[in-house]
């Protein structure tokens, strides 16, 4: 399987910074790389697909990077909604493996 | 609009079964594929199984292979999660999703609020 590993596990900031998350896959997912959005007690939201790709509906102030092994979710002027838990996830092969997640909070 | 709505979820005793019930509304079911994904309250995401849009194509978990069995009905618009043998291992939220596929690329771009198994004697 593909192993998706994220970073930071937390991260700290405030309304108006710019925020990365990583995320690196195991092996070459291509292209193959979706971000996710989940807030406490609801269900997960699709931010980008195909790595660099929005979602429908989607602010642009998230965007996504990368190819291979490596890829980035920014958030580039953060705002309160945005607090938050974000999920990667492969769509290369099955099983369609998720990082462990970062835990976005308000410094 | 789309609208996936997940049932069957409770309280179960290790060794038990249930069926979990996804209901779709908003879209042309039997295009998509579906699968399942589960969490457990306070951790990460976990896919569980997939099925294609006439069924005739199955995949899954390997934690969950031969105990699990995903099927669909499409006149009801429905996938379902058959379940066996639980374990408390298994307890967690279960949430049905749908892929999209753009050009190869797939994505859960609709998910349902999620049902809760729990397993425990």
């Amino acid at each position: 399987d593909i192993q998706m590993t994220q970073s930071p596990f937390s991260l700290s900031a405030s309304v108006g910074d710019r925020v990365t998350i990583t995320c690196r896959a195991s092996q070459s997912i291509r292209g193959y790389l979706n971000w996710y959005q989940q807030k406490p007690g609801e269900a997960p939201k699709l931010l980008v697909f195909a790595a660099t790709s929005l979602q429908s509906g989607v602010p642009s102030r998230f965007s996504g990077s990368g190819s291979g092994t490596d890829f980035t979710l920014t958030i580039s002027s953060l705002q309160p909604e945005d607090f938050a838990t974000y999920y990667c996830q492969h769509s290369y092969r099955i099983p369609y493996t998720f990082g462990q997640g970062t835990k976005l909070e308000s410094k | 609009e789309v609208q996936l709505v997940e049932s069957g979820g409770g309280l179960i005793q290790p060794g038990g079964s249930l069926r979990l019930s996804c209901v779709a509304s908003g879209f042309t079911f039997s295009n998509y594929w579906m699968h399942w994904v589960r969490q457990v309250p306070g951790k990460g995401l976990v896919w569980v199984s997939r099925i294609k849009g006439d069924g005739s194509d199955i995949m899954y978990a390997d934690s969950v292979k031969g105990r699990f069995t995903i099927s669909r009905d499409n006149a009801k618009n429905t996938v379902y999660l058959q379940m066996n043998s639980l374990r408390g291992e298994d307890t967690a939220l279960y949430y049905c999703s749908r892929d999209e596929d753009r050009n190869g690329y797939s994505s859960f771009d609709s998910w349902g609020q999620g049902t809760l198994v729990t397993v425990s004697s």
